[in-house]
């Protein structure tokens, strides 16, 4: 089955410094891969995504996130930190089957920074 | 314009009572999609619908009735309300089909049960 592991529930950085999300996948087949952000009181919004193709991929705010097949791994990351950032931020994956109707998503990462 | 709306975005209730969330997107998508969010952000998806017809019908007690009267509206009735259905309600939309696996997702109606 496929399945989504965020590492930390909570990561807390410094302004200007690197901000490094953890995101595990598992499935049988290479599925497509998206990064979403969730500000307080908000609904979630798309930060990257993707399908195939370039392995690193760059989205809105200066993040990027690199699909790394052998880790099956797609870590978020952003060289400097700004207190607008914080948020949660989810990791998920579509395995493509049945469709691709089915989206999984990760259990979500709080970022705090700080001043 | 918003892209997907969801009414309404605050609704407080009593045990027992009857309650519907109502859902539009004027994307064009032919997909759309329940969530729920509990206190702890975890995103659990309930329903999908495809073009009117249902696709994804997850373990939620039958006390869930989605209904989709055309594809760009997905209402959801939660009849007999409990204390645990207390939560934030996401509708979502997207068009597989086309390619476009990203969710477009509503603001939300956050319930809160008496």
């Amino acid at each position: 089955a496929q399945s989504v592991t965020q590492l930390g529930s909570h990561v807390s950085v410094s302004e200007g410094a690197l901000v490094l999300l953890r995101c595990n996948y598992s499935s049988s087949v290479p599925p497509y891969l998206f990064w979403y952000v969730q500000y307080p009181n908000q609904g979630l919004q798309l930060l990257l995504k993707y399908t195939t193709g370039a392995t690193l991929v760059k989205g809105i705010n200066g993040f990027e996130a690199e699909f790394k097949k052998s880790e099956t791994s797609f870590h978020l990351t952003k060289p400097s930190a700004h207190m607008s950032d914080a948020a949660e931020y989810f990791c998920a994956v579509n395995p493509l089957e049945g469709g691709g109707f089915k989206t999984i998503f990760g259990a979500g990462t709080r970022l705090f920074v700080k001043a | 314009d918003t892209a997907v709306s969801q009414t309404p975005k605050y609704l407080v209730t009593q045990m027992g009572n009857d309650k519907s969330i109502k859902c539009e997107q004027n994307l064009g998508h032919d997909t759309m999609y329940w969530y729920k969010q509990d206190s702890k952000k975890f995103l659990k998806i309930m329903f999908s619908y495809n073009n009117k017809e249902l696709i994804i019908n997850e373990t939620v007690p039958n006390r869930f009735s989605p209904k989709s009267p055309d594809k760009a509206h997905l209402n959801l009735h939660i009849n007999s309300l409990e204390l645990g259905d207390s939560a934030v309600y996401f509708c979502a939309s997207s068009r597989p089909r086309e390619g476009v696996t990203e969710q477009f997702f509503g603001p939300g109606t956050r319930l809160t049960v008496l």
